[in-house]
């Protein structure tokens, strides 16, 4: 079955960078996009990206433009969603998300990580 | 970009009653691509409606979703216990893709 099996829980300090991983398995990796959403408390989902794992291609959301590298292992069957310049308003679970097709586009996301707590305080 | 408002924000219910959630569009959602996902808490979402009607692989037929344009409803037929969750719809027309604030429907 498909899963997606996200890194650990992280801590960091405001300005520090933070990398997390999604490990895919039960499917090929690269006949499905993967999407990065996250989820601050008390506030709503929030896509942030889109990755292509077939060929690396990329889309961000303008708010996180600048700030945001989505890439992909695909010998490892593995993407990845690096965070910088952290501020605390970044204190959120971090989901990778796979997207239902590999494309050109997003579009909606049939399987979920587990999600990832990362905490941003000084 | 798109926002999506969800009403209404707590849905209180019994178990065997009808839930009628709805999600309202500030523009026309491209082909109707709208998705509805549950989550329970603790755990991420999961996907119970994609392209505004479609239901996804294994979510019983209790679950619709309907509406086109600007306005998207899911109905839960009958609730049973593992019903009670958050429930957030998504647009997947225009970049960048958006999420509703959810609608919690809670045991009464």
């Amino acid at each position: 079955q498909v899963q997606l099996v996200q890194s650990g829980a992280e801590v960091k300090k405001p300005g520090a960078s933070v990398k997390i991983s999604c490990k895919a398995s039960g499917y090929t990796f690269t006949s499905y996009a993967m999407n990065w959403v996250r989820q601050a408390p008390g506030q709503r989902l929030e896509w942030m990206g889109w990755i292509n794992t077939d060929n690396g291609n990329t889309k961000y959301s303008q708010k996180f433009q600048g700030r945001v590298t989505l890439t992909r292992d695909t010998s490892a069957s593995t993407a990845y969603m690096e965070l910088s310049s952290l501020r605390s308003e970044d204190t959120a679970v971090y989901y990778c998300a796979r997207d239902r097709f590999s494309s050109s586009w997003p579009y909606y996301f049939d399987s979920w990580g587990q999600g990832t707590l990362v905490t941003v305080s000084s | 970009e798109i926002v999506l408002t969800q009403s209404p924000g707590t849905l209180s219910l019994s178990p065997g009653e009808r839930a009628t959630l709805s999600c309202r569009a500030s523009q026309i959602v491209t082909s109707d691509y709208l998705a509805w996902y549950q989550q329970i808490p603790g755990q991420a979402p999961g996907l119970l409606i994609y392209g505004a009607s479609s239901r996804a692989t294994g979510i019983p037929d209790r679950f619709s979703g309907s509406g086109s344009g600007t306005d998207f409803t899911l109905t839960i037929s009958r609730l049973e216990p593992e019903d009670f969750a958050v429930y957030y719809c998504q647009q997947y027309g225009s970049s960048p893709l958006t999420f509703g604030g959810g609608t919690k429907v809670e045991i009464k």
